[in-house]
């Protein structure tokens, strides 16, 4: 099974400013990415697929890149809403691993 | 609206079975991969099964493979997954969740899970 790794786990940061998460898989998987974001108590809710689509509805400040084995979520200008714990996820092969997330908390 | 509701959970004794259901409204069923994903208490995310939009393709986590069965009625917008030999390790809340295309692209709509507890 391909394996996601996500950096980093944790990641304590201020309202303004701009975040970087980084997913690397174990094998290439193209641009076969999505990324989730999960608050408390919530089901994930679903941000960007293909590595780089925006999901109709989610904030144009979101922006993922990356293709082959290293993406990046980023997060241009962090707003209070934003801190919660992030997700990737491949779905190149079943079966569709997902990273182990990066909490994302308020500094 | 696309709903997502889960059933069939509950608190099972280690090496039993249990059979999740996932009943889907707002959205032609039959066009879409859906999913099951789980989440134990304070962790991440686990990828259990999917299944395609015609049942062609299906997959499983190694975690699961030979224990549970997933599939899907079309004429009933339904989803199961018949989980058998449980142990404590499957306990979670189980997701049903809806991809956005026929094959896998992103799970786009997720129901609020049905807890299940494996008791050893």
């Amino acid at each position: 099974d391909i394996q996601l790794t996500q950096s980093p786990s944790f990641l304590s940061a201020s309202v303004g400013d701009r975040v970087t998460i980084t997913c690397r898989a174990s094998q290439g998987i193209r641009t076969y990415l999505a990324w989730y974001q999960q608050k408390p108590g919530k089901a994930p809710k679903f941000l960007i697929y293909d590595a780089s689509t925006l999901q109709s509805g989610v904030p144009s400040r979101f922006s993922g890149s990356g293709s082959g084995t290293e993406f990046t979520l980023t997060i241009s200008s962090l707003q209070p809403e934003d801190f919660a714990t992030y997700y990737c996820q491949q779905l190149n092969s079943y079966s569709y691993t997902f990273g182990q997330g990066t909490k994302l908390e308020i500094k | 609206e696309v709903q997502l509701v889960e059933s069939g959970g509950g608190l099972v004794q280690s090496g039993r079975s249990l059979r999740l259901s996932c009943t889907a409204s707002g959205f032609t069923f039959n066009n879409y991969a859906m999913y099951w994903v789980r989440q134990a208490p304070g962790k991440g995310l686990e990828w259990v099964s999917g299944i395609s939009w015609n049942s062609g393709n299906i997959g499983y986590a190694d975690s699961v493979k030979g224990r549970f069965t997933i599939s899907r009625d079309n004429t009933k917008n339904s989803l199961y997954l018949q989980m058998n030999s449980l142990r404590a390790e499957d306990t979670a809340l189980y997701y049903c969740a809806k991809d956005r295309g026929p094959y896998g692209s992103g799970l786009d709509h997720w129901g609020q899970g049905t807890l299940v507890t494996v008791s050893s």
